[in-house]
């Protein structure tokens, strides 16, 4: 199957600084990709869809202005987390869809701590 | 609003043994449903998916499930267990816009020897 990069796969920031995530598609071109966040023992739960070239959609309850998420080619979408804080602290998983293949791909996540 | 329910937060198989992990849906129309496995250090890996047709879809690694549409379940089965299915086990539903997926939980599977 395809594969979805992320970078880093863990780290740990200070409270008040941002952190960006890299999400990567690979071996193919992917017009959507989408991140979720996962809590210990919980599920998946999706932050928002990014799409190439426009804004990202995001899920309810979700602060658009502390994930901003950039698309701004076929084969990467960012994560940036702004001024972090520690209750930011989680596990962030993108997926990259392959129109192709219509499924969706998952990276193997990063851990991010905020001391 | 779609959901997925997967009773069973932790399950404990002998190695060999037989397995079945619950996932119950909720949704309006036919839904389009997902097993995923999510190993440590490692992406989440389809291991089957149901859109239409035969009922009983077969996946990768052993792995089957049924969709019964009358019991709004999607059960994954496997006829026995090795030591390294050991992992997290999502179920998931497509979303009615038809781009996101919504997660059950997850089930942890322990294989004893």
């Amino acid at each position: 199957g395809a594969v979805v990069s992320q970078h880093p796969s863990w780290v740990i920031c200070k409270s008040g600084t941002s952190v960006k995530i890299e999400c990567r598609s690979l071996d193919f071109q992917a017009t959507t990709m989408f991140w979720y966040r996962q809590f210990p023992k919980q599920s998946l739960m999706l932050m928002a869809t990014s799409n190439e070239g426009s804004k990202a959609t995001y899920e309810q309850g979700v602060e658009k202005d502390k994930f901003l998420i950039n698309h701004a080619s076929l084969t990467l979408s960012t994560l940036t987390v702004t001024s972090a804080h520690p209750e930011d602290s989680s596990f962030y998983i993108c997926s990259a869809r392959d129109p192709n293949a219509d499924e969706q791909f998952f990276g193997p996540g990063t851990r991010l701590t905020v001391l | 609003a779609q959901s997925v329910t997967q009773p069973d937060i932790h399950i404990t198989v002998s190695e060999g043994a037989s397995l079945e992990l619950r996932c119950n849906y909720s949704y309006g129309a036919t839904p389009y449903l997902f097993w995923y496995v999510q190993s440590p250090g490692q992406g989440l890996q389809l291991l089957l998916k149901y859109f239409s047709g035969d009922t009983l879809v077969q996946g990768i690694k052993g792995f089957e499930a049924e969709f019964k549409r009358s019991q709004s379940s999607f059960n994954l089965r496997k006829p026995s267990v090795h030591w390294s299915d050991a992992a997290e086990y999502f179920c998931a539903v497509e979303n009615q816009a038809g781009t996101a997926l919504i997660f059950g939980k997850g089930t942890t599977l322990s294989v004893s020897s």
